[in-house]
């Protein structure tokens, strides 16, 4: 069983379109994130969720949301795609704030 | 200054020789320190976690922490090819939650 899932593995989109990637996690951990790697491999936290509440919002664009159902799922919806979107997204989960992360295997996103 | 710093290498170690990876950070309340080991198109794995200054051995690798010195660095004995990767330092703050990364150092171990 995978402990953080995320799919899908790879999107390829148009810009100006809205997607989403999910994000599960059976690890029973409280705290849940979005990772964002460019291409020079700079990992940059997105968001953080902690019991389902949002606990750290970096200064990334308004297009992106992150909305979680549960405290097992994390999802990211990102609206009016734009070229420099492209990179690799993680998902990512710990028991706590502040203990180790388990990462998911990452969506590939390219936008064309 | 970046919150967390790392050589981004290549840093080229014969098989069999120790490699010695460093990382630098700039917050001093910073409480948990991590190395994660990242293959190419892969995602980040833990390798190791430390929490208090000195080291902390577990099989090939240690991890060492000096919180004065704001330095956490990670050896890896008997280096192996498949040792080859990129190495990640993460720090986090016990406020909040500020898992922040270096950009990573890439090790290449020469048979």
């Amino acid at each position: 069983d995978t402990a953080v899932s995320q799919t899908p593995k790879y999107l390829v989109t148009q810009m100006g379109n809205d997607k989403s990637i999910k994000c599960e996690q059976n690890l029973g951990h409280d705290t849940m994130y979005w990772y964002k790697q460019d291409s020079k491999k700079f990992l940059k936290i997105m968001f953080s969720y902690n019991n389902k509440e949002l606990i750290i919002n970096e200064t990334v664009p308004n297009r992106f949301s992150p909305k979680s159902p549960d405290k097992a799922h994390l999802n990211l919806h990102i609206n009016s795609l734009e070229l420099g979107d492209s990179a690799v997204y993680f998902c990512a989960s710990s028991l706590r704030v502040n203990t180790e992360a388990f990462f998911g295997q990452g969506t590939r996103l390219t936008v064309v | 200054q970046k919150e967390v710093e790392q050589n981004s290498g290549p840093l080229s170690v014969p098989e069999g020789a120790i490699a010695s990876l460093n990382c630098t950070y700039s917050d001093r309340v910073s409480q948990s320190f991590f190395w994660y080991r990242q293959y190419s198109g892969k995602s980040p794995e833990l390798i190791m976690s430390i929490y208090s200054n000195g080291d902390k051995e577990d099989g090939r690798f240690t991890a060492q922490l000096n919180k004065a010195s704001q330095y956490v660095s990670l050896l890896i004995r008997d280096s192996q090819p498949s040792d080859s990767a990129t190495y990640l330092c993460a720090v986090s703050r016990n406020a909040g939650n500020m898992l922040t990364f270096g950009g990573g150092t890439r090790l290449m171990v020469k048979p």
